[in-house]
């Protein structure tokens, strides 16, 4: 069965700093790889994915990811946090090839200035 | 940018009554998924269809929640009856096929009093 970790629900960072969100999974074959993001009240807009090839994946907004098989990990990574980054980032994990989503519960961030 | 549409936005609800929500997907769309959302956690499937038919509703509690895609386009969930347990998020999101990304609305948010 897939699962997903996220560690940390509740993550502040200063303006300016870097944004790292964890993320590790469980899966017994190749793993699909999201991370969404949610503003309050709206629904999930994808950042990035990893489906198959190069590992660090480039996403919307700035943000990066870097599939580790060795450590089961994408975790998410932002060099410079803004103000509009305020929200919560979901990680989710599918089989490749097939349609289920296994989602994390999430990690708030906050962005102090 | 094409978008999945929901509606309505925002239902309170008295438990016991009946609620229904609707999704239109994005157009050529063939697959369509409900999530449940309960605030704190990240979406948990509920139903997926593909065209007019579901593929998956494993997770879908039979005894008061129903879904329908008649002409494989839009769909609505149903509860009847509702109870304070449903208050949650309920996200609808669509596919072009079964393995691709996933595009969700902006989600209804369901309160039952």
């Amino acid at each position: 069965a897939q699962s997903v970790t996220q560690l940390g629900s509740h993550v502040s960072v200063s303006e300016g700093a870097l944004v790292l969100l964890r993320c590790n999974y469980s899966s017994s074959v190749p793993p699909y790889l999201f991370w969404y993001v949610q503003y309050p009240n709206q629904g999930l807009q994808l950042l990035l994915k990893y489906t198959t090839g190069a590992t660090l994946v480039k996403g919307i907004n700035g943000f990066e990811a870097e599939f580790k098989k060795s450590e089961t990990s994408f975790h998410l990574t932002k060099p410079s946090a803004h103000m509009s980054d305020a929200a919560e980032y979901f990680c989710a994990v599918s089989s490749s090839g097939t349609y289920k989503y296994i989602f994390g519960t999430g990690t708030r961030l906050k962005v102090l200035a | 940018e094409a978008e999945v549409a929901q509606s309505p936005r925002y239902k309170i609800t008295e438990k016991s009554q009946a609620v229904a929500f609707w999704c239109d997907p994005i157009s050529g769309h063939a697959t369509l998924y409900w999530y449940r959302q309960i605030l704190g956690q990240g979406p948990e499937l509920l139903v997926q269809f593909q065209d007019e038919s579901v593929v998956d509703d494993s997770q879908l509690p039979k005894d008061r929640f129903s879904a329908e895609r008649l002409k494989g386009v839009d769909s609505t969930l149903k509860i009847q009856p509702a109870e304070l347990g449903d208050s949650a998020m309920y996200l609808c999101a669509s596919s072009l096929a079964g393995y691709d990304e996933q595009y969700f609305g902006p989600g209804t948010r369901l309160t039952v009093t």
